[in-house]
C-alpha cells in the first residue's frame, strides 16, 4: 500500500521568510511519480510539479524548489522569500506504476500562512 | 484552452436523497478521476475512467458510482446520502492513463452538504 505523510499540519511565517514543507512517502513500486499541489481558498488544486522515481535531480522554478531524496523517501518543497499569496494548503501526492492508472495518494496537507 | 469544469458548484441535499455531479474534462483529455475531500479523511480517490471504462476504484461503498460518456464527460452519483457524504468532490482530467506520466488538472470542485 502507498502512503504519504506530511507531518506539518500548519506552518506560519512572516513574509520574506524561507519555508520548507516536508513530505515522506512509502511505496513498493519501483516506478512511481511524486507531485505537489497547491490548494488556495477557492478549493481548486493547482499542479506545481511532477517528479518520477528515476530522476533525483533537484528542481528550481522561481521561488520554488524541490528536493527529492530516494534514500530517505522524501520529496520536500521549499518556498524562498515567501509572499502572502503563497498562503494555501499544499499537498504532496504519490502515483504508482502503470497498473495504478492516474490514482493519486495524497498526504494530509500542510496549511501555510504567510503574514505580512 | 478551457479548464476542467464541474457542475454544480454547490449543492445541498437531504439525507436519503441521491445526487449526480458532473465533470467536463479539458478538451482532448480522455481520463477523468474523482476525489472526495473531507476535513477528517483528507483527499481520497473515488474512481477513474478512461475511454468510458472504469479503470480503478477506491475504497468507497457501492452507493458511490460513476460513468463516462463518449465525449469524455463524466458523472458521479451518490445514492442514499448520509451526513458523512458532505464533502468537496473534485474531478481531475488527464490526457492519458500511464501511472503518473501525465499531469492531472483539477476542477474547482462541487461542495456537497447533506443535512
Amino acid at each position: 500500500a502507498q502512503k504519504v505523510t506530511q507531518a506539518q499540519t500548519e506552518i506560519s511565517v512572516v513574509e520574506k521568510e524561507d519555508v520548507t514543507l516536508d513530505c515522506v512517502y512509502e511505496t513498493r513500486d519501483t516506478t512511481y511519480y511524486l507531485f505537489w499541489y497547491k490548494q488556495p481558498p477557492s478549493g481548486e488544486l493547482v499542479f506545481l510539479i511532477r517528479r518520477n522515481s528515476f530522476d533525483e535531480q533537484n528542481e528550481i522554478s522561481g521561488r520554488y524548489s524541490w528536493n527529492f531524496q530516494k534514500s530517505t523517501s522524501s520529496f520536500n518543497f521549499t518556498i524562498t522569500a515567501s509572499q502572502v499569496v503563497d498562503s494555501a494548503v499544499y499537498f504532496c501526492a504519490l502515483s504508482g506504476g502503470n497498473n495504478a492508472g492516474n490514482m493519486l495518494t495524497f498526504g494530509g496537507g500542510t496549511r501555510l500562512m504567510v503574514k505580512p | 484552452k478551457a479548464g476542467v469544469t464541474q457542475t454544480p458548484r454547490y449543492l445541498i441535499k437531504t439525507r436519503g436523497q441521491q445526487v449526480t455531479l458532473s465533470c467536463s474534462p479539458i478538451s482532448g483529455h480522455r481520463s477523468v478521476s474523482w476525489y472526495q475531500q473531507t476535513p477528517g479523511q483528507g483527499l481520497q480517490f473515488l474512481f477513474e475512467y478512461f475511454s468510458e471504462t472504469q479503470r480503478n476504484k477506491g475504497n468507497f461503498p457501492g452507493r458511490f458510482s460513476g460513468r463516462q460518456f463518449s465525449n469524455s464527460r463524466s458523472e458521479m452519483n451518490v445514492s442514499t446520502l448520509e451526513l458523512g457524504d458532505s464533502a468537496l468532490y473534485l474531478c481531475a482530467s488527464s490526457a492519458g492513463l500511464a501511472g503518473g506520466l501525465y499531469e492531472q488538472y483539477f476542477g474547482p470542485g462541487t461542495r456537497l452538504t447533506v443535512t
